[in-house]
Order: structure tokens, then C-alpha cells, then sequence
């Protein structure tokens, strides 16, 4: 399979814990993103990476979180200390750079990491 | 800001019965429109697209028209199957984007599709 994968699939802590989360974006792919998804709601946009450099940050993502693509591979999204209301679906997309240039637009997403924070 | 709002769910058919989901849109200029679907234990996969008014995106039987002075994308399917029992999420990305932008879409809150025999 050559999509993108997360891992773990689910994580279940206990409150004030640290989490890490991990993403594998399909290899070609240049840019990859991290959304959050809440019980009834959409993605919502946490942050972006062009290869290795974080170039835009959400202000959903607050100093608790941290993300890195060290290598412009793979990627970890952190979360420390954690809180109830950080419960949610954590989904990494990436895309291509298209031929013009830009990205079409399309994203592709993983199935995503389930957190539940006790 | 932008924003995307759809028709509250879930969506209850019979096999072959025509679907239509509202969505519609608040946003600046001309933005670039999606429908992402989320089958059950899989990731959001792109279903369509259009990124200018008037095109019609369409895909697996599915299709939506960009109406600009409507600023709405109402994804439709004239006879659906058991297989389109998902979860539909209407997205915007916004005009002019570049560099960061064309990623970071605006997402719908989603509408649960169940098709029934």
C-alpha cells in the first residue's frame, strides 16, 4: 500500500500525559498537513510542511503541540500534557508538487490516529 | 473568514433514489470548491472538484456545479447504490491561493449517507 499511513491508529491516555503521533505521506509528496477532527465536525487545519520546514502554523495549535518532518519525510505531531479536550481525530494529508509548479489541490489523507484523553 | 455550511445529516435513502446534499459557501473571490467522501474505516479521498463558477465537477456518478451567485456546490447522484453509504464533506480552498494556501482547506461538518436495500 502506498497511501499515507498514521500510526497508531488509536491512543487512549490519561490526562497530563505526552502523546506522539506519527505520519508517513506517500513518498513523492513534497507538502503534508495535519488536520483535527472532533466528533461531528470537519477537518479543521493545524499546520503545513513543504519538505523539512514548517511554513504555517493554526492558532488551534497551541504550545502544547508540536510538529516536525526532520527528514521532509516522514512526520510526529506531539502533543504534551495533555487534555480532555484534545480528544479528537488527528489527520495528516499530503500532496504533490504539480506540474506547473503549484499543487492541484488535491489532498490525500490518511485514515487517522483516534486520541482519547481519560 | 471563510466558511463552509452544509445540510444537516444524516441522509437516509433506498438504494436508487436521487441524492442531492446543499452546500454552500462564504468566502472571497472565486475559491476553489471540493467534495472529499469518507468510507467507513478509510481515509478522506477526493471526490470532485471545480475551481471556477460554472464547472461542473463530477466523478462515480456524482456531480456538482459551481454557481457563484448562489455561492453554493450541492453535490448530486441520480440513483445511488449501497456503496455510497459514507460520509460527504464539502471544502473550499480559497481564491488565489499559493504556497501554503493550497492546502489548507475549509472544511463542511460533514453529512452521513445511508443507503439502504
Amino acid at each position: 500500500d502506498t497511501g499515507v499511513s498514521q500510526d497508531p491508529r488509536h491512543k487512549i491516555t490519561k490526562r497530563g500525559q505526552n502523546v506522539t503521533f506519527r505520519c508517513d505521506p506517500i513518498s513523492e509528496h513534497n507538502r503534508l498537513y495535519w488536520y483535527r477532527q472532533t466528533l461531528g465536525q470537519g477537518p479543521e487545519f493545524l499546520t503545513y510542511f513543504q519538505n523539512e520546514a514548517q511554513l504555517e502554523k493554526s492558532r488551534l495549535l497551541s504550545d502544547r503541540f508540536s510538529a516536525e518532518r526532520p527528514k521532509g519525510s516522514f512526520s510526529t505531531l506531539e502533543i504534551q500534557r495533555t487534555e480532555q479536550g484534545d480528544s479528537a481525530m488527528y489527520l495528516c494529508a499530503s500532496s504533490p508538487r504539480g506540474l506547473a509548479g503549484a499543487s492541484t489541490g488535491e489532498l490525500f489523507f490518511g485514515e487517522g490516529s483516534r486520541l482519547t484523553v481519560l | 473568514g471563510n466558511s463552509v455550511t452544509q445540510m444537516e445529516g444524516p441522509v437516509t435513502l433506498s438504494e436508487e433514489a436521487f441524492l442531492t446534499i446543499n452546500c454552500t459557501y462564504t468566502a472571497t473571490g472565486y475559491p476553489s470548491l471540493f467534495w472529499y467522501v469518507q468510507y467507513p474505516g478509510e481515509g478522506l479521498q477526493l471526490l470532485l472538484k471545480a475551481t471556477k463558477a460554472d464547472d461542473k465537477g463530477s466523478n462515480k456518478g456524482f456531480e456538482a456545479t459551481y454557481r457563484k451567485e448562489t455561492t453554493s456546490f450541492h453535490l448530486e447522484k441520480g440513483s445511488v447504490q449501497v456503496s455510497d453509504s459514507a460520509v460527504y464533506f464539502c471544502a473550499l480552498r480559497p481564491a488565489n491561493a499559493g504556497g501554503t494556501s493550497y492546502g489548507k482547506l475549509t472544511f463542511g461538518q460533514g453529512t452521513i449517507l445511508t443507503v439502504h436495500p
